[in-house]
């Protein structure tokens, strides 16, 4: 019940393409969303955060799209770029100290 | 733009060792963290600190491990006896956390911890 389920493992997606990837929760007291972008031998960065009480959240080409009653939420990114290219990780606050349980991360490759 | 710092950015050590990573979380944060990610894997909760003491801890974090707030702005994670299987990267986060404010947590680049 602790657990945050993240598909897929991988993505290719070309230049300017749209990057969809999935996450989803058992637990219905989790109530924060943040999703993490990772580049090889950095720390999670923190991308863009959902709240239960919103369906989405746009932050430029970043969207999360939540759905509560599905358990289900997920990251869209838009005009996908080379740079874009980075392992993402979903996430929910776990704790009621916040601590962050994440889900397995989804390595994106974004093609020229 | 503040930011959590660590060091060292790689450790070494033999099985047994002791170890201590340091963090210098952010200025204004209350909350802070510890995580680990073994290779290739996701990240896991280690243990959360508010108000000088452990709020919350894992599993992972058995008896071999401390975490102590040494002074007004370093955090450190202490490995008393490693073991081959404590090799991973090991991050720190702070948060802002509590009423009124965000969950955010902001991770630091991390530690490679190699154990040998």
């Amino acid at each position: 019940q602790q657990q945050v389920k993240q598909s897929p493992q991988s993505l290719i997606v070309q230049k300017g393409g749209i990057s969809i990837i999935n996450c989803a929760y058992e637990n219905t007291a989790f109530d924060y969303f943040p999703w993490y972008q990772q580049f090889p031998g950095k720390g999670p960065a923190l991308l863009i955060a959902i709240r239960p009480d919103v369906s989405e959240k746009k932050e430029g080409r970043f969207t999360i799209s939540f759905n509560k009653s599905a358990k289900q939420f997920s990251l869209h990114i838009m005009d996908s770029q080379p740079g874009d290219s980075a392992t993402y990780f979903c996430a929910a606050n776990g704790g009621s100290q916040g601590n962050l349980i994440f889900g397995k991360g989804t390595k994106l490759s974004v093609k020229p | 733009e503040p930011e959590v710092t660590q060091t060292p950015s790689h450790q070494v050590t033999q099985m047994g060792q002791e170890v201590i990573l340091r963090c210098v979380p952010i200025s204004n944060h209350l909350y802070f963290y510890w995580y680990r990610q073994i290779l290739g894997q996701k990240v896991e909760f280690l243990v959360s600190f508010y108000n000088n003491e452990i709020s919350e801890k894992s599993e992972i974090f058995d008896d071999q491990f401390s975490v102590e707030r040494p002074d007004g702005s370093n955090f450190t994670l202490k490995i008393r006896s490693t073991k081959l299987e404590d090799s991973a990267m090991y991050f720190c986060a702070s948060s802002p956390f509590g009423e009124g404010v965000g969950y955010e947590q902001y991770f630091g680049p991390g530690t490679r911890l190699t154990v040998t």
